[in-house]
């Protein structure tokens, strides 16, 4: 079964660091590039980061220089390495597969990150 | 950064009814634009891409229309099970890759 199986989510201070990871199986991992997505409660799809399968990485505005996503094929995971926690960071993360056409076709269930004093 | 606007925000259907939904790009994404249905405490499930092409699995009674700026997504008679939260995406330039803000579809 193609699967998606995101762990690490959880309560953070302002300021502080999580690293999440997102354990693939029922698919060739290296062969496809993966995304980090997050959804705050009650909120919309916010695209947070991606990965190539060459390891090329791409953030938008509001995560750069703070999120850190990298994968390790040999282990099938991906991670996203999350630095300068702020409230606003709050929200289900998701890793998601990038098919060819382009569009999230396998989604992880979701962790929760929840950034407060 | 391209916007992508969906409406209406929610619409309210009969079962059996026809719904439309639509979404709007800011700048053309030419057919570079998925669909996702999101229910309840459940991630995101692909429904369409490249605009039109139903994901595997979906049924025929869900199709996709447009490019450039303006698309839709037609679910042609509704069932219990289509009540959800529906998203557009657009691939065809980023980073970043943006979605609308979605349009939920609830039982009249």
């Amino acid at each position: 079964e193609v699967q998606l199986v995101e762990s690490g989510g959880g309560l953070v201070q302002p300021g502080g660091s999580l690293r999440l990871s997102c354990a693939a199986s029922g698919f060739t991992f290296s062969s496809y590039d993966m995304h980090w997505v997050r959804q705050a409660t009650g909120k919309g799809l916010e695209w947070v980061s991606a990965i190539g399968t060459a390891g090329d990485t791409y953030y938008p505005g509001s995560v750069k220089g703070r999120f850190t996503i990298s994968r390790e094929n040999a282990k099938n995971s991906l991670y996203l390495q999350m630095n300068s926690l702020r409230a606003g960071d709050t929200a289900v993360y998701y890793c998601a597969r990038l098919r060819v056409p382009p569009a999230f076709d396998i989604w992880g269930q979701g962790t929760m990150v929840t950034v407060s004093s | 950064e391209i916007v992508m606007t969906q409406s209406p925000a929610t619409l309210s259907v009969s079962p059996g009814e026809r719904a439309t939904l639509s979404c709007r790009a800011s700048q053309s994404v030419s057919s570079d634009l998925a669909w996702y249905q999101q229910k309840p405490g459940k991630a995101p499930r692909l429904l369409i891409y490249g605009a039109s092409t139903r994901a595997t699995g979906i049924p025929a009674r869900f199709s996709g229309s447009g490019s450039g700026t303006e698309f839709t997504l037609t679910i042609s008679s509704l069932q219990s099970e289509d009540f959800a939260v529906y998203y557009c995406q657009q691939y065809n330039n980023w980073p970043p890759l943006t979605f609308g803000g979605g349009t939920k579809v609830e039982i009249k």
